[in-house]
C-alpha cells in the first residue's frame, strides 16, 4: 500500500535560517510527489510538484525540492526561512490507478523565531 | 475563476442531527474528492469521485455517504452525526493523469464541523 511519511512532527528555525523538512514515500513506481503549505485556518495551498524529469523542482516562495528515487525522498528546502513561512506543510503522493488518489504525510509544522 | 468552492464554512451540529457539505470546481475535473483533517493525523480520503457517476470509498468512509451529482458538484452527507465526526472537511478536485495534463489536487477552503 501507498504511504508517506513525515518524520518531523514539529520543526522551529529562526528567521533566516536555512530548512529541510523531510519526506519519505512507498511506492512501486515512480509517483507523481507534491508539497502542499497550510496557514491556520486555511486551505491547502500548492508550493511544488514533481511528474517526471529534471529531480530538482523550483516552487512558490522560494522553495524547492529534489526527489531522490534511491532514498523514496522528496524533501523540501528554503534557503533563507522568513517568518511568514511558518505554516503546516503536507507531502502528497499521486497515484495513477482506477481512483486517481493522494496520500498524505501528517504533516510537518514549522515555527519561526524572530 | 473560483476553483473549488465549500459551503457551509462552519457547522455545529447535534449528536444525530443530519446534514450535507456542497462541493462544486469550476475547472472541468473529472476527480474529485472528499477529505478529513485531524490534528497529527494529516488528511485521510473519506469517498472520491474518479468521474461522473463513480464514487468509491477511501481510507475512513464510515458514516458518510457522498453523491457525484455532476461533474461540477461533490456532496458529502453525514446522516446521523456523531463527535467523532468532529473535524475540517476538504473538498478537493483534480485532473490526474499520466503524462502531459496532470495537475494537482485543488482544495476548498473547508468546512469546520463541531458534533455536540
Amino acid at each position: 500500500a501507498q504511504s508517506v511519511t513525515q518524520p518531523d512532527i514539529h520543526i522551529t528555525v529562526s528567521e533566516g535560517a536555512s530548512l529541510e523538512l523531510r519526506c519519505n514515500y512507498s511506492y512501486g513506481a515512480t509517483p507523481y510527489l507534491f508539497w502542499y503549505v497550510q496557514s491556520p485556518g486555511q486551505g491547502l495551498q500548492l508550493l511544488l510538484k514533481y511528474f517526471s524529469g529534471d529531480t530538482l523542482v523550483q516552487g512558490i516562495k522560494g522553495f524547492e525540492a529534489e526527489f531522490k528515487r534511491s532514498q523514496s525522498s522528496f524533501n523540501l528546502r528554503k534557503p533563507s526561512v522568513h517568518w511568514s513561512d511558518a505554516a503546516e506543510y503536507f507531502c502528497a503522493v499521486g497515484v495513477l490507478n482506477t481512483g486517481n488518489q493522494f496520500y498524505f504525510g501528517t504533516g510537518t509544522s514549522l515555527t519561526v523565531i524572530p | 475563476n473560483a476553483g473549488v468552492t465549500q459551503t457551509p464554512k462552519f457547522q455545529v451540529l447535534k449528536t444525530g442531527q443530519s446534514m450535507t457539505l456542497q462541493c462544486a470546481q469550476d475547472m472541468n475535473h473529472n476527480s474529485m474528492y472528499w477529505y478529513r483533517q485531524d490534528p497529527g493525523m494529516g488528511l485521510r480520503l473519506i469517498y472520491y469521485s474518479a468521474s461522473e457517476g463513480t464514487t468509491d470509498k477511501g481510507e475512513v468512509p464510515n458514516g458518510y455517504n457522498v453523491s457525484r451529482l455532476n461533474k461540477r458538484e461533490f456532496s458529502l452527507r453525514l446522516e446521523s452525526a456523531a463527535p467523532s465526526q468532529t473535524s475540517v472537511y476538504f473538498c478537493a478536485s483534480s485532473e490526474l493523469r499520466g503524462g502531459a495534463g496532470n495537475t494537482e489536487a485543488f482544495f476548498g477552503q473547508g468546512t469546520r464541523l463541531t458534533v455536540v
